[in-house]
Order: structure tokens, then C-alpha cells, then sequence
């Protein structure tokens, strides 16, 4: 596709389950990031993948958290036992040198 | 540390300039990003500038001091869809991008 698609773009489930969440990079993009976003309030990073180097995985708030990214493209970001507080929208972007794109977010309720 | 600064709102009147700040202390540069997220949407691309100066693109305009880690988003001829968060965004030396808070920019009639 033309931009990063994130999917699903809306998502609400039990406390206590977990979720994936997916995201396709723009095609050739090397970078990809994982960031969360509450409403109201600014982006908080999660993780960012870039090329084969290990990942930066300084900012999962929890070990319910991880994400991995298979053969350099797809990425999946889980949350396993889900608590309310998780409950944002996570988006997905990635870049090629010197611009970042955005996918239109998964939005997670937890109830 | 690493901070990113830009104020937290903003108001201006449709048809006015308007002013964004970001000042930021990095470890390292790559670059300085201004991005516009309209409330409910995924934030998207205005501007990039690595070098030193104005950066001109329609009524926005996006201006970089790296001696003073300083940064500015200008907009002309405001218009009510330019209400929105404008987020200031840095790239450091292991290309990492570390994000301002945004700034809630308000347009009156």
C-alpha cells in the first residue's frame, strides 16, 4: 500500500485479555516505531525497530508489553493481560531518511 | 536528559500569522520535525530542517538555530481547519526521535 496501514483501527476487549496489534510499513521503509497515545495528551514511544540492529526496546512500560518485526516489515505490537490503563491509541509509523510516517492508529478500549 | 519544549496552547485569530516555539536539548542531531494532528487523527508530516534557516512551504514555514536549539512554525493566513495540536519532534544521534508535548493551537473567527 501507499501509506502504513495499522490494523485493527478500533478494538475494545476485556480486562485481562490480550491484543495484538498489527502494522505494514510504507514498503522499503526501514525504521518503524511503536508509539501510544492518550487523549489529550503527547506521544509516549514504545519501541523502534531499525533494519536488523537490535531493537529499542526502552519504552514498554511493562514486561505485558512486547512487539517483534518479522523480515524487516510487519510489525506486531502485544499486550497481554490487558488493564484498563491501557487503554489509548497506539500508533505505528516508519521512515527512510528523513521523513516519518504515520498509520491512522489502533484504538484500544479496555473495559 | 533530553527535553523537547513548546508551549501548551496557543489562540489565534483566522486570517493572522502565529508564531510555534520548540527550543529542545538533544543528545546529538538529525534533524527537526514539525508535525499537525487534528484531534481523533494520526499526526502528519509539515516540515523537516537540518540545516540552519527558513524552510518556506504555502503559508506554513518551519525555521531551525542549531547554536540555540531553537526551532519555530510559522503560520500565515490562518484558516479554522488550522486548529489543531502542532508537535515539535527531534531527531538525536541514534536516530531516535524524541517528541514535544504538542501545542494546542486555537483559531477564533
Amino acid at each position: 500500500g501507499a501509506g502504513v496501514s495499522q490494523s485493527p483501527s478500533n478494538k475494545v476487549t476485556e480486562k485481562g485479555k490480550d491484543v495484538e496489534l498489527r502494522c505494514d510499513p510504507i514498503s522499503g521503509h526501514t525504521a518503524l516505531y511503536w508509539y501510544r497515545q492518550s487523549l489529550g495528551q503527547g506521544l509516549e514511544f514504545l519501541i523502534y525497530f531499525q533494519g536488523n540492529s537490535a531493537p529499542d526496546k526502552s519504552g514498554l512500560p511493562s514486561d505485558r508489553f512486547s512487539a517483534e518485526r518479522t523480515g524487516g516489515s510487519v510489525s506486531t505490537l502485544t499486550i497481554q493481560r490487558t488493564q484498563q490503563e491501557d487503554s489509548a491509541v497506539y500508533l505505528c509509523a516508519s521512515s527512510f531518511r528523513n521523513t516519518i510516517y504515520f498509520g491512522e492508529g489502533s484504538w484500544l478500549t479496555v473495559v | 536528559g533530553q527535553n523537547i519544549d513548546q508551549p501548551t496552547e496557543m489562540t489565534a485569530t483566522e486570517g493572522a500569522i502565529v508564531q510555534i516555539n520548540c527550543t529542545y536539548q538533544t543528545s546529538g542531531f538529525n534533524g527537526l520535525f514539525w508535525y499537525q494532528q487534528h484531534a481523533g487523527e494520526a499526526p502528519t508530516f509539515l516540515s523537516y530542517n537540518v540545516l540552519d534557516g527558513l524552510e518556506e512551504k504555502g503559508r506554513f514555514s518551519s525555521f531551525l538555530s542549531r547554536s540555540k536549539g531553537y526551532s519555530y512554525l510559522l503560520l500565515k493566513e490562518l484558516q479554522m481547519k488550522d486548529s489543531a495540536s502542532y508537535l515539535c519532534a527531534v531527531m538525536d544521534s541514534n536516530y531516535q526521535l524524541i517528541w514535544g508535548a504538542g501545542t494546542k493551537l486555537i483559531i477564533k473567527p
